[in-house]
């Protein structure tokens, strides 16, 4: 297991298009997030999935944003009409807490740029 | 409302010195915090960790210090190298639930050879 992956790397999409991302996270990780990070801010907070329950969803995430964990394993995250404020960089983490330890760990992001 | 605080935007140290990174919160329900590191391009990279029922934990060249009352935590790295250059983002977990990350604006390191 290589880690955490997402496709596409980056993204160029015009403005009110769709667009997908996938992220696949490291195999025995049962819990899944979604983060956005925006210029010279901190990753934030989309949403949570435990298996394939997704359990907690920020008001960052509109109702233009959709995330899916079909049998707890790869989650897509889809933006429909895109707008150029969705411009931004996409993470995805997976983690499993082991007695009182947790990491999560992020994929490489996929780079969304609306024009 | 910034719940973590990253008050330096950047720190420029020379090679083989102690970096230390700042980091501050608000949050008295935060039970957990971690320390990763982001290269331009790439996702974060875990470094280190504490639990809030210790005050110091070591791995290497990395020791993180937690000092609650205060709600403040700080990063060392003893000896800086160049190779260290990077975003630093401090990170918070809320108790309980979903175990989400709350981040920093991160701190931009540049060790200097």
């Amino acid at each position: 297991d290589t880690g955490v992956s997402q496709n596409p790397r980056h993204k160029i999409t015009k403005r009110g298009q769709n667009v997908t991302f996938r992220c696949d996270p490291i195999s025995e990780h049962n819990r899944l997030y979604w983060y956005r990070q925006t210029l010279g801010q901190g990753p934030e907070f989309l949403t949570y999935f435990q298996n394939e329950a997704q359990l907690e969803k920020s008001r960052l995430l509109s109702d233009r944003f959709s995330a899916e964990r079909p049998k707890g394993s790869f989650s897509t995250l889809e933006i429909q009409r895109t707008e150029q404020g969705d411009s931004a960089m996409y993470l995805c983490a997976s983690s499993e807490r082991q007695g009182g330890d947790t990491e999560a760990f992020f994929g490489q992001g996929t780079r969304l740029t609306v024009v | 409302d910034q719940q973590v605080k990253q008050n330096s935007p950047s720190l420029s140290v020379q090679e083989g010195r102690i970096s230390i990174l700042n980091c501050d919160y608000t949050n008295s329900m935060f039970d957990y915090f971690l320390w990763y590191k982001k290269y331009p391009a790439e996702g974060p990279t875990f470094l280190i960790s504490i639990s809030s029922i210790k005050d110091k934990n070591e791995d290497g060249r990395f020791t993180v210090f937690l000092n609650k009352s205060a709600k403040h935590l700080s990063l060392h790295i003893v000896p800086s190298q160049p190779g260290d250059s990077a975003v630093y983002f401090c990170a918070a977990i809320p108790q309980g639930g979903s175990e989400k990350l709350v981040f920093g604006k991160g701190t931009k390191l540049t060790v200097n050879p």
